[in-house]
């Protein structure tokens, strides 16, 4: 089966800037989590859906990160504007379920804020 | 609050040594705990446990639950160059009504020397 997508790999922004990025799971997969892992850190969940309703976003910074899942399948990661600590890789896993014990993860997006 | 804590955050060893690492939590909800491999980018599975005193092996790998001490450990036997990698530990935290969210820790850094 095809493993969950993630574009773009690299990214690199000036601070102020705008960014997006795009996840595509599993077929099937009806819970999608997005997490920022910064350098020499473990994975954080920004946040999390079920389907297309989000289900836990508590440590999303909801000033500048935006996310969403519309249809239920594709989502996108939004920050606007950019501040230099949000440099890391962001990575998107996908689940058959909330109560799946296992996270299949993408290859991430690593982001560079200059 | 949740937390994952790993020790060392960093070991350097030879091949064939014998290593050990730790990880304990403090969650609210306790479901199950997970060993990943971090290579490059995307976290790989390598054990879910569950219940206490339950050793899950998989070739040189293997890693021990304890519930009541709220620990476990992963050891790898006769370490190889390909064994170098950040090895991360998760809690799977229940919730109430949509399953589950992950925390993880911030991960042990291993260096295998040929």
């Amino acid at each position: 089966e095809a493993g969950v997508a993630q574009s773009p790999r690299y990214k690199i922004i000036e601070k102020r800037q705008s960014v997006a990025f795009w996840c595509n799971p599993i077929s099937g997969h009806a819970t999608l989590y997005w997490y920022q892992q910064i350098l020499g850190q473990g994975p954080k969940l920004l946040i999390q859906f079920q389907n297309n309703g989000v289900v836990d976003d508590s440590q999303l910074p909801k000033d500048r990160f935006s996310a969403e899942r519309l249809k239920g399948v594709d989502s996108t990661l939004k920050i606007q504007p950019a501040k230099l600590e949000d440099s890391a890789v962001y990575l998107c896993a996908s689940s058959w379920s909330g109560f799946s014990y296992e996270q299949y993860f993408g290859p991430g997006t690593r982001l560079t804020v200059t | 609050e949740d937390k994952v804590v790993q020790s060392p955050l960093s070991l350097v060893v030879h091949e064939g040594d014998t290593v050990t690492l730790n990880c304990s939590y403090e969650v609210t909800n306790f479901r199950s705990l997970l060993w990943y491999k971090q290579e490059k980018k995307a976290p790989t599975f390598l054990f879910m446990l569950t219940s206490s005193g339950i050793e899950k092996k998989s070739g040189r790998l293997s890693s021990i639950l304890d519930k009541k001490e709220l620990f476990s450990i992963l050891n790898i036997t006769a370490t190889q160059t390909g064994d170098s990698a950040v090895y991360l530990c998760a809690v799977a935290n229940l919730r109430d009504n949509y399953g589950q969210n992950f925390v993880f820790g911030p991960g042990t850094r291993l260096s295998v020397l040929p």
